[in-house]
């Protein structure tokens, strides 16, 4: 089976463009994470949907990002306009179910660098 | 609030020395998951386990094992007769059975096996 897949794997911006990261989870996976890796602060969760829908967008960092899951089997992460704090990794993760015991898989990362 | 340390940044090892991997968690739940995750070089994030809070028995798993202590909070990894192939970043995280749960994780500990 096919496990969470992102694209791209690799990502170079100059600062102010526009960003979109995409994911598509483990079919009939209910929940969907995005998680964001830097060297300063770890893996920080960004959003979460529980089908399809938007739970907690608390991590969000700010009016520049956001997300969307127009269907279970799709959701991107858009970046405008970019700045190069927002270098990182991030992480998509999908999870079978709503509950907190279901182990969320992740995806293999897309490596973002902004100029 | 929720939280995970792990104490260790960086631990390096000789090929074949055991190795244990600590993790602390702070919950005020009474039903909570404990993960562990590996991010090998390449970067993507591979579960290994979990736990629930009611289940303290310690697992293992080939040369992996775990030893899950309420009373001191901690849920430790221990890798017996370490290969260079566990050189990795190894991640515990924690899920709270009281909310639809996203994973908080530690800082994660960086393992290098040396031949």
């Amino acid at each position: 089976d096919a496990g969470v897949i992102q694209s791209p794997r690799h990502e170079v911006t100059e600062m102010g463009q526009e960003v979109t990261l995409r994911c598509k989870p483990i079919s009939g996976h209910n929940s969907l994470f995005w998680y964001r890796q830097t060297m300063m602060r770890g893996l920080e969760l960004l959003i979460y949907f529980n089908n399809n829908v938007p739970i907690d967008d608390s991590g969000m960092p700010e009016d520049r990002f956001s997300a969307k899951m127009p269907n279970a089997s799709f959701s991107t992460l858009k970046i405008q306009p970019s700045e190069p704090r927002d270098s990182a990794v991030y992480f998509c993760a999908s999870r079978q179910g709503v509950l907190a015991k279901n182990i969320q898989y992740f995806g293999a990362g897309t490596r973002l660098s902004v100029l | 609030a929720q939280k995970v340390t792990q104490a260790q940044t960086e631990i390096s090892v000789v090929e074949k020395e055991d190795v244990t991997l600590d993790c602390v968690y702070e919950t005020r739940d009474t039903t909570y998951y404990l993960f562990w995750y590996k991010q090998p070089p390449s970067g993507e994030l591979v579960f290994l386990i979990r736990r629930n809070s009611f289940d303290e028995q310690n697992e293992i798993s080939g040369r992996y094992s775990w030893n899950f202590q309420k009373s001191t909070s901690s849920f430790n990894f221990t890798i017996t007769a370490s290969q260079v192939v566990d050189s990795a970043v190894y991640f515990c995280a924690l899920s709270s059975g009281g909310s639809q749960g996203n994973l908080i994780f530690g800082k994660g500990t960086k393992l290098s096996v040396k031949p």
